[in-house]
């Protein structure tokens, strides 16, 4: 079975700064989608960013850009310039096939808060 | 606007009553999911299903069932049989068809069972 570990529960950064999220996952597969996710006090789930397994440049999305490392089984997400909207739960997420289904298992998330 | 409905936002139970939270989506999307979400926990996968009339148990099934009698509506009954079934749940769904296709997420409905 596949796990994902974030293990920063909390973490914190001032505004205008850049802060990393760490992601570790273990699986055997060798194709597979790794994604982060933000919750912010609303709940609203809001995908940040993806990346496909066999891609090996890093993907990036406007201030969020994440450091995949394949053969480390590591999926760190980089926020550049953190805003006070930054502030939320983030999760990272992995899915894989299943038969014909996908399944997509996620972390216990780490609380962002960006401060002023 | 295209979305996936959860309704209600808030849900209330006595203990040993089943319960049904809706789903409902219209953006055509194949696939549909329901996740439950505790503190300090993550989103942990209760069942999902890609095709109508097909869905697959979760990591954490036990105690709930679920229906796929349409595209659009993915039913969650929760039972008196889940030992702890107050939590936040969320609906989701994705295109199913498209590896990779990342999920889009209801607001969720938060049960309380007392």
């Amino acid at each position: 079975a596949q796990t994902v570990t974030q293990s920063q529960p909390e973490m914190s950064v001032q505004e205008a700064e850049t802060v990393t999220l760490s992601c570790t996952y273990d699986t055997s597969e060798n194709n597979y989608y790794l994604f982060w996710y933000k919750q912010p006090p609303s709940r609203q789930m809001i995908l940040v960013i993806r990346q496909e397994a066999y891609k090996q440049q890093n993907a990036t999305e406007n201030r969020f850009s994440v450091n995949f490392q394949k053969a480390a089984k590591s999926f760190s997400l980089k926020i550049s310039d953190s805003q006070l909207g930054d502030t939320a739960m983030y999760f990272c997420a992995f899915m894989k096939h299943v038969g014909s289904n996908y399944k997509l298992t996620f972390g216990k998330g780490t609380l962002l808060t960006v401060n002023p | 606007d295209g979305g996936i409905t959860q309704s209600p936002k808030y849900l209330f139970r006595k203990e040993g009553q089943n319960v049904t939270l809706s789903c409902e989506q219209n953006l055509n999307h194949d696939a549909m999911y329901w996740y439950r979400q505790d503190p300090g926990q993550g989103l942990r996968l209760i069942y999902y299903s890609q095709i109508v009339n097909d869905f697959q148990k979760g990591d954490i099934a036990e105690g709930y069932s679920v229906s796929r009698e349409k595209k659009e509506s993915f039913p969650l009954t929760v039972t008196s049989a889940q030992k702890n079934p107050t939590a936040f749940y969320l609906c989701a769904s994705s295109i199913g068809t498209g590896w990779g296709s990342p999920l889009h997420f209801g607001n969720g409905t938060r049960l309380t069972v007392t």
